[in-house]
């Protein structure tokens, strides 16, 4: 079976500072990865998606940036955190076929002070 | 463009009471999924249910029941005799055919009180 971990689970960063939030998947090969944002209250922002290794597209311009570097490993990274970069972040994984379901990691909760 | 609402920002229910989650989608495409999850307080969201736009069957999984209404672009949510491991926040979502991308409801926040 497929699992998806996310590390850390939780993060305080100062403003500035950088970030680096990984992902990875097993139990599966070539997924579609994706890098979600859930802020205060209760919307979920896609920030990126790859559909393979070194394949991102960005879907909101923004402070932080994204990089496949392996078959099932996706990392968020931030140079300077800034203050409205806070919230709750979540990887998703979905098979390599259209409009499959996403199935989602535990999250990593980031507060920047 | 394609659009969710869940236009009930919070609901409250007594244990055993029945509720519906409403949603309604907007979409140009004539294939398309709709989908279902659950966040629990724990954060991580939970798969429920995925639907393709051709199975108007509605579907039933134990207190679970899912309304499927292509005439009024709308996929409810019934949960049967509400526990309260039932409070959460659900989100309905929909994805287009040939796509990758999710587009969420704002979500709704169940409470089931005992």
């Amino acid at each position: 079976s497929q699992t998806i971990h996310q590390w850390p689970a939780t993060l305080v960063q100062p403003v500035g500072s950088p970030l680096s939030l990984e992902c990875t998947v097993e139990g599966t090969s070539n997924p579609n990865l994706y890098w979600y944002r859930q802020a205060a209250g209760r919307g979920l922002q896609l920030l990126f998606y790859s559909v393979g290794i070194g394949q991102i597209s960005s879907e909101v311009p923004q402070n932080l940036s994204a990089s496949r570097p392996q078959d099932r490993q996706f990392i968020l990274s931030s140079k300077k955190l800034l203050l409205s970069d806070s919230g709750f972040y979540l990887c998703a994984w979905s098979p390599n076929r259209e409009a499959d379901t996403q199935y989602f990691g535990p999250g990593t909760r980031l507060t920047v002070l | 463009a394609q659009k969710v609402t869940q236009a009930q920002t919070e609901i409250s229910v007594v244990e055993k009471e029945d509720v519906t989650l409403d949603c309604v989608y907007e979409t140009r495409d004539t294939t398309y999924y709709l989908f279902w999850y659950k966040q629990p307080p724990s954060g991580e969201l939970v798969f429920l249910i995925r639907r393709n736009s051709f199975d108007e069957q509605n579907e039933i999984s134990g207190r679970y029941s899912w309304n499927f209404q292509k005439s009024t672009s709308s996929f409810n949510f019934t949960i049967t005799a509400s526990q309260v491991v039932d409070s959460a926040v659900y989100f309905c979502a929909l994805s287009e055919a040939g796509g990758n991308k999710l587009v969420f409801g704002a979500g709704t926040i169940l409470r089931v009180k005992s």
